[in-house]
């Protein structure tokens, strides 16, 4: 079965600073990777994808993230955070083989310090 | 193009009543999704349908029963509520092509 790890409950970032957000991921075979992003009180929107190719993927808000297939990983970075960036991210996985369902985390808490 | 829609915002139940939470998508998506959200515990499956006239149970399907109505709606139904299904509910949709899901505003439900 597919499982997501993340492992830190709360990412605390200054204003202006890189942001990582991060992901460990079990699945067999070949991976589709996701993050969420989702704001108090709302739904969660998706933000970017990996399911083949170049392993550093763009989304939006100008977040990307990495795949690194022998770390089983994939975490999300953005360069120079903002203080409109704290929410709950959320790392999720599933299998290649036909299966649409997502094996989502426990999310991360990112709060942007001003 | 509304994406997911979801019906009601907020509810409160006492324990033991039933009440259904509504979902409908507008993208023509084959796959629809129940979860639900707890603090700490990420989200967790409900029930998901891969295409209208089909369903299977999720990680936590039981006190839950789903119905694919037709391809737009996927209802959620509680027919005895307990203070344990108190939780934030999301429905999701996904195409056969675009693998992401997208999902609904959420209902929150509180069950006393």
């Amino acid at each position: 079965a597919q499982s997501v790890a993340q492992p830190e409950d709360q990412v605390n970032v200054a204003e202006g600073n890189p942001l990582t957000v991060k992901c460990t991921y079990s699945v067999s075979g070949n991976p589709y990777l996701f993050w969420y992003v989702q704001y108090p009180n709302r739904g969660l929107q998706f933000l970017l994808k990996y399911i083949t190719g170049d392993n550093l993927v763009k989304g939006s808000y100008g977040f990307e993230a990495e795949f690194n297939k022998s770390q089983t990983s994939f975490h999300l970075k953005k360069p120079s955070a903002l203080v409109s960036d704290s929410a709950l991210y959320f790392c999720a996985v599933r299998d290649h083989y036909g299966n649409n369902r997502l094996a989502f985390g426990k999310g991360n808490q990112v709060v942007v310090i001003p | 193009n509304a994406g997911v829609t979801q019906t009601p915002k907020f509810q409160v139940l006492k324990t033991g009543q039933s009440m259904t939470l509504q979902c409908a998508q507008d993208m023509n998506h084959n796959s629809m999704y129940w979860y639900r959200q707890d603090p700490g515990m990420g989200l967790r499956l409900i029930y998901y349908s891969a295409s209208e006239g089909t369903t299977d149970k999720g990680e936590v399907p039981n006190g839950y029963n789903v119905s694919r109505l037709n391809k737009r709606e996927f209802s959620l139904r509680l027919e005895s509520a307990a203070p344990s299904q108190t939780s934030v509910y999301f429905c999701a949709s996904t195409g056969d092509t675009t693998y992401e899901q997208y999902f609904g505003p959420g209902t929150r439900l509180t069950v006393t």
